[in-house]
């Protein structure tokens, strides 16, 4: 167990919808990052936070926002989905130090009909 | 911009024997290498990193992987395979300025058969 918890595991939605994804890091961790795997993109970084702030920003659409809160889950908002946004969404969180390991969830899967 | 080459899709390898997935980078500075596993319908499982010091790196469950600056290479293997480590396996890398950002390789799925 990474102590990474992610919610829902499973989110079927139709297009032109709005999903939310929520991320709680391990304990102790201040740094959240968001990734999607397909299977044809592979793993793509899309967002990290540290300590409730934008920190790097990777291939994330405009469709797509995050958010750090002060506890320190983090929410990954989908809007206007399209059928390519089927993917599996990770969340993993790290210490924030210089090569300190990411810790991942075990993924919400988003299915758009 | 940085960049990781896994330059196999799939390995296939017998059980007992040793195995290797291979992995190049390409960053600019000193590199800090990662290899991850995956298992079906789960998350990433850190195995090991190199951040400085011993080219050879020890990790989890028997694996290792050998830095070599030279050939710009961060190789995973492991001397004697189980039916068990048979998974997806992904490289990444962060620059030593990217706020620890993990950029990954498209990963290697590795079959070991019995």
């Amino acid at each position: 167990d990474s102590g990474v918890t992610q919610t829902p595991k499973h989110l079927i939605t139709a297009t032109g919808q709005r999903v939310t994804l929520r991320c709680s890091p391990r304990s102790g961790d201040l740094s959240v990052y968001w990734y999607q795997q397909s299977l044809d993109q592979g793993l793509q970084f899309l967002i990290q936070y540290y300590n409730g702030e934008e920190r790097a920003k990777g291939n994330i659409l405009e469709r797509f926002s995050a958010q750090q809160f002060p506890d320190l889950h983090s929410e990954l908002n989908l809007s206007s989905l399209e059928l390519g946004d089927s993917a599996l969404y990770f969340c993993a969180s790290s210490s924030g130090t210089g090569g300190s390991p990411l810790h991942f969830g075990n993924g919400t899967r988003l299915t758009v009909t | 911009a940085q960049s990781v080459a896994q330059p196999e899709d799939q390995v296939n390898v017998a059980e007992g024997n040793p195995l290797t997935v291979k992995c190049t980078y390409s960053v600019s500075g000193n590199p800090y290498l990662f290899w991850y596993v995956q298992y079906p319908n789960r998350g990433l499982q850190f195995l090991l990193k190199y951040i400085t010091g011993d080219n050879l790196v020890k990790g989890s469950y028997g694996f290792e992987a050998e830095f070599n600056k030279s050939q710009t290479s961060f190789h995973l293997k492991k001397p004697s395979a189980l039916v068990s480590d048979s998974a997806l396996y992904f490289c990444a890398v962060i620059s030593s300025g990217g706020y620890n950002k993990l950029i990954f390789g498209a990963g290697t799925r590795l079959a070991v058969h019995p």
